[in-house]
């Protein structure tokens, strides 16, 4: 089936503007996850999704928000953009989200965000 | 709270040599442990799983991982390294809690095979 897809893959903003990404979830995946991964800090997670309900947050501030639709598909948005947002930016999907044996996450190839 | 350590951040092997990469984490309850493996420019792909049943985990490309509770380590082997094993590995830790499940990621470790 198909994997977990990321639009756009690539994205040139400036300062103080705003941005959408987009995630597609492997199909019957209802959790989606979404990270911020950058040479200084590493992979830092956003924040996750399931049945449109945001379940978990990670430590970022209120710039950054997201939302699931009824199909799990997400979005997420990052308002008035500074240039240490420039990063990539990776959504997961899973079934379920957290620990057990049925659980993994699936990562899609990621949007590379630049802030000019 | 829970934290993951990767005590190398670059490892180069031989081809056909063995690999280790070290990880060591932090939970305040039971976790699981996953290995991740990123290759340029892709997202992150699944190598193995531990979720509280063997201590010895194999994984695809060759890959296994033994959890030690007792050292709270969860180490990365492969006994031969292949040239398509150059990549940036992530050792991340998920401890349930209740509802207020996340993963922490390690700060990666990029391994280098040499020819």
């Amino acid at each position: 089936k198909a994997g977990v897809t990321q639009t756009p893959r690539y994205l040139i903003k400036t300062r103080g503007q705003q941005v959408t990404l987009s995630c597609s979830p492997i199909s019957g995946h209802r959790s989606v996850s979404w990270y911020q991964q950058t040479p200084g800090q590493g992979l830092q997670f956003l924040f996750e999704y399931f049945s449109e309900t945001q379940r978990n947050k990670g430590n970022f501030p209120g710039r950054f928000s997201g939302r699931q639709f009824s199909n799990s598909r997400s979005e997420m948005n990052v308002s008035t953009l500074e240039l240490g947002d420039s990063a990539l930016y990776l959504c997961a999907s899973s079934l379920l989200f957290g620990a057990g044996d049925d659980y993994e996450q699936y990562f899609g190839p990621g949007t590379r965000l630049t802030v000019t | 709270a829970q934290s993951v350590t990767q005590l190398d951040s670059h490892v180069s092997v031989s081809e056909g040599t063995p690999v280790l990469l070290r990880c060591n984490y932090s939970s305040s309850y039971s976790p699981s442990l996953f290995w991740y493996v990123q290759h340029p420019n892709k997202g992150l792909q699944l190598l193995l799983k531990y979720t509280s049943a063997a201590t010895l985990v194999k994984g695809i490309n060759g890959f296994e991982a033994e959890f030690k509770k007792s050292e709270t380590s969860f180490h990365l082997t492969k006994p031969s390294a292949h040239m398509s094993d150059a990549a940036e590995y992530f050792c991340v830790v998920s401890a349930f809690n209740f509802g207020n499940e996340k993963l922490t990621f390690g700060t990666g470790t990029r391994l280098t095979i040499i020819p």
